[in-house]
């Protein structure tokens, strides 16, 4: 079954700098890659994918992600980080052939002022 | 996109009462999805439904139970309520690849 891993707990960086949260993943045949963001007391709010096609997707808020197929792994960045981006951070995988989505445990981002 | 809605955003029951944690979409989709979310475990899937009347078990479907009587609603039920079912209960519907996910429904069971 496929799997998610999120190496960090949490993840500080200060206004302005880059920021990079990451995530491998294990799946069998080609996979679906998401990341999807969380605010205290709500749901989850999707970010971003990958399905097929440039390995540098873009999505909300000014994040973007990179897949890469030889690492396993998915990165979510963003050049500029704000303060408004402290939120937990999952990642997500699914096969492209069914529903079975996984997730990681979470990485808590603090942007700090 | 999907819109997915969970009627109660915090509950607070009691031991061995029977909950039920409601949620709606709005896109006539066959597929619905119940998770629960704890920290340091991510999400768990519980059950999902790919259709009226039709559901299968997840990773976690001990002390759960579901209900899909109409394509829009997908209930979660827990029929005895325990202590260690406190938690974030989290509904999802597909879209074009990823899920959407409901505001989520916050349970203490004392």
């Amino acid at each position: 079954a496929q799997s998610v891993a999120q190496p960090e707990d949490q993840v500080n960086v200060a206004e302005g700098n880059p920021l990079t949260v990451k995530c491998t993943y294990s799946v069998s045949g080609n996979p679906y890659l998401f990341w999807y963001v969380q605010y205290p007391n709500r749901g989850l709010q999707f970010l971003l994918k990958y399905i097929t096609g440039d390995n540098l997707v873009k999505g909300s808020y000014g994040f973007e992600a990179e897949f890469n197929k030889s690492q396993t792994s998915f990165h979510l960045k963003k050049p500029s980080a704000l303060v408004s981006d402290s939120a937990l951070y999952f990642c997500a995988v699914r096969p492209v052939n069914n529903n079975d989505m996984r997730f990681g445990a979470g990485t808590r981002l603090t942007v700090k002022p | 996109d999907v819109k997915v809605t969970q009627s109660s955003r915090y509950l607070v029951k009691r031991t061995g009462e029977k909950v039920f944690l409601e949620c709606v979409q709005d896109m006539d989709h066959e597929n619905m999805f119940w998770y629960r979310q704890d920290p340091g475990l991510g999400l768990r899937l519980i059950y999902f439904s790919y259709d009226v009347k039709m559901k299968e078990k997840g990773d976690i479907p001990e002390g759960y139970s579901v209900s899909r009587e109409k394509k829009e609603r997908f209930s979660l039920i827990l029929e005895s309520a325990s202590t260690n079912q406190t938690s974030m209960y989290l509904c999802a519907g597909p879209g074009p690849g990823e899920l959407f996910f409901g505001e989520g429904s916050r349970l203490t069971v004392l």
